[in-house]
């Protein structure tokens, strides 16, 4: 089993529509729950961290996370073509990164 | 601008010519480190460094070394790459290990080993 597990979709959604992107993760030590952005021939980017369970926003985006189930979300509300991008899960222990594989999301008008 | 920069971009060599992939940082950031991006896999750490002189393992090192003379520099060398290796790299940096849920990636080298 892989500590992190990523649906790597493509996710396909009409502009405007609300967006839901999840990671579900196995291993309850993790420290900080990262949400990465990677536009096609770019380098990843960080969305958006927490490290507590709860809704943390930022703009258009709200990061979920529920210890007690292991599952972390990430909603975009009043999606934009822009959006479109594959988004990176991403989990922190002891200085490490560990990364969910990608979910592939377009956004079209 | 505070970047991270690879070089080269794109490369296409064959079976056992030893080859470089440079990485360069900005930010006077202590923490560097490298992936490998493949389909279905996601991003693997092949290395990671904490400090100059001060190298470690990531989940897939085989077949890949790494030095770290210069706080700013961090190059990739494969030795004798294999199709094995055919990969897409990206080289990241943060300010510290503690806080490296925050790292800046480069744009990526794609390498084709034939």
């Amino acid at each position: 089993q892989k500590e992190v597990e990523q649906d790597p979709g493509p996710l396909s959604v009409p502009e405007g529509a609300i967006v839901s992107l999840n990671c579900t993760y196995s291993n309850s030590a993790f420290q900080y729950f990262m949400w990465y952005r990677q536009y096609s021939r770019k380098g990843p980017e960080l969305l958006m961290y927490t490290y507590s369970s709860g809704n943390k926003e930022d703009g258009r985006f709200t990061a979920q996370v529920d210890k007690s189930s292991k599952y972390i979300s990430l909603f975009i509300r009043d999606s934009q073509p822009s959006d479109s991008a594959t988004y990176l899960c991403a989990m922190l222990l002891w200085g490490k990164l560990i990364f969910g594989t990608g979910t592939r999301l377009q956004v079209f008008p | 601008e505070a970047q991270v920069t690879q070089n080269p971009r794109y490369l296409i060599t064959v079976t056992g010519k030893k080859l470089t992939v440079t990485c360069s940082q900005n930010m006077n950031h202590e923490y560097m480190s490298w992936y490998r991006q493949d389909p279905g896999l996601g991003l693997r750490q092949i290395y990671y460094s904490m400090n100059v002189e001060v190298t470690d393992k990531g989940d897939v090192p085989e077949g890949y070394k790494v030095s770290r003379k210069e706080k700013r520099n961090f190059p990739l060398i494969l030795e004798s790459p294999s199709p094995n290796q055919t990969s897409l790299y990206f080289c990241a940096s943060s300010g510290t290990s503690g806080n490296s849920y925050e790292q800046y990636f480069g744009p990526g080298t794609r390498l084709t080993v034939t």
